[in-house]
């Protein structure tokens, strides 16, 4: 079975740039979740999207946003890239919103660099 | 507010030792712990979790965790450590009755010597 899949793997933009990230769940996975993972830091919580619709957000500015599709993929974007937005982006899937049967699986992440 | 301390950044351990790995949370009740492990170039795999019940839990690849309300701390055990364990790895909580948001501590590098 295919896991959390993402893509691109890696990405170089300028600052001012925007970017889009993208994210397929595993089958039958409704819940998509985005973290960022500074270098030298655990990952933080940017969003969680359930049936299309936003479920929480973390403490990102507004120039982060996301959005989930019927398919239940997921893009996370970034505007007005900063060198600080420099990191690895996670996605992750679960099954359902919460649960204790609903553990979050992670993809390999998106490696974007600001320069 | 809630927050994950891991203490020690680095560790290493020469193979067939044995490892724990520390991890304190702060939090206004008891939320669900989670161990991840997360290998160069990869994303976060699930070691192990504790929501409830018996506090010493068992997870993947032989280690195991210890919740103990009194110290706050979930920490992580491995009795015989492998090259192959070489890694980062990440305690987390979550709030039992909110969406599935973790929040992570900075992660534990452990290096492993033949």
């Amino acid at each position: 079975d295919a896991g959390v899949t993402q893509s691109p793997t890696h990405l170089i933009k300028t600052r001012g740039q925007h970017v889009t990230l993208r994210c397929s769940p595993i089958s039958g996975h409704k819940s998509v979740s985005w973290y960022q993972q500074v270098l030298g830091q655990g990952p933080q919580f940017i969003f969680q999207y359930y049936e299309k619709e936003e479920r929480g957000r973390g403490n990102f500015p507004d120039r982060f946003s996301a959005r989930q599709f019927p398919n239940y993929s997921s893009e996370l974007n970034v505007n007005a890239l900063l060198l600080g937005d420099s990191a690895l982006y996670l996605c992750a899937s679960s099954l359902i919103e919460t649960g204790d049967d609903s553990p979050l699986h992670f993809g390999n992440g998106t490696r974007l660099t600001v320069t | 507010a809630q927050s994950v301390t891991q203490p020690d950044i680095h560790i290493t351990v020469s193979e067939g030792a044995s490892l724990e790995l520390r991890c304190n949370y702060s939090y206004g009740a008891t939320p669900y712990l989670f161990w991840y492990v997360q290998s160069p170039g990869q994303g976060l795999q699930l070691l192990l979790k504790y929501f409830s019940g018996d506090t010493l839990v068992q997870g993947i690849k032989g280690f195991e965790a210890e919740f103990k309300r009194s110290q706050s701390s979930f920490n992580l055990r491995k009795p015989s450590v492998h090259w192959s364990d070489a890694a980062e790895y990440f305690c987390a909580v979550r709030n039992p009755g909110g969406y599935n948001k973790l929040i992570f501590g900075a992660g534990t590098r452990l290096a492993v010597h033949p």
